[in-house]
């Protein structure tokens, strides 16, 4: 089955830095890659994905970069602020046979952003 | 849009009770539901999928006589944990994805924190 490594496992940058987490999946069959962050006691939020015909996807300070022959993909965050800490989780997934995404999550990044 | 509700949002209760967690889309019919579980400071684990009208596909682990999952709508999904233990205490989160587009994001419930005493 997919197996998901994500990188680093806790992040801490100063505010108006860049933070960039990384993860690599190991099936090449993958399409889909959601980025996803989650509160403390709350639920995992959709933030960003990228599909595997795509490179680069950007949406304001958020980008995801995909490399298909790598097999790994990078979320990065421009301009951080305090509202940014959560954790980060990186999934991979690939389309069922009977429809909708099977998810394989990384391990989470937990990122701290300080004043 | 997209919005998905869980309930309840915390159970606390003894040992050998049956717990029941629904899961319903509000706003989108959810062809594909998922049941994930999430302990402290870890990652989601996926525990089943399920597909409205059919059975539920269990991941490899996951006993089904001990998570059962019905999808008897497009809009709901319930988990019953039966006869829970302390060791099935743990933060339950489903998801729901919607038909028609290839790729389909998964939308997450609040979760629900059960504690078995």
């Amino acid at each position: 089955g997919e197996n998901v490594e994500q990188h680093p496992s806790t992040l801490s940058v100063q505010e108006g830095d860049s933070a960039v987490i990384k993860c690599t999946y190991s099936d090449s069959a993958s399409n889909y890659f959601p980025w996803y962050k989650q509160e403390l006691g709350k639920r995992p939020q959709l933030i960003i994905d990228i599909r595997s015909n795509v490179g680069e996807k950007k949406d304001q300070r958020i980008a995801v970069t995909l490399n298909k022959t790598a097999k790994h993909f990078s979320l990065h965050i421009t301009e951080t602020q305090p509202e940014d800490s959560a954790v980060y989780f990186c999934a991979a997934s690939k389309v069922l046979t009977g429809g909708g995404n099977k998810l394989t999550f990384g391990t989470g990044t937990q990122l701290k952003v300080e004043l | 849009g997209a919005v998905v509700s869980q309930h309840p949002s915390r159970v606390i209760c003894k040992s050998g009770t049956s717990v029941k967690i629904e899961c319903r889309s509000l706003d989108f019919q959810a062809t594909t539901m998922f049941w994930y579980r999430q302990f402290p400071k870890k990652s989601l684990m996926l525990m089943a999928t399920s597909n409205e009208g059919s059975k539920a596909t269990y991941e490899q682990g996951v006993e089904k006589d001990k998570f059962l999952i019905n999808h008897a709508s497009l809009t709901l999904s319930t988990l019953t944990v039966t006869s829970a233990h302390p060791e099935d205490s743990s933060f339950y989160i489903c998801s729901a994805s919607g038909q028609g587009r290839l790729y389909q994001p998964q939308h997450f419930g609040d979760g629900t924190r059960l504690s078995i005493l």
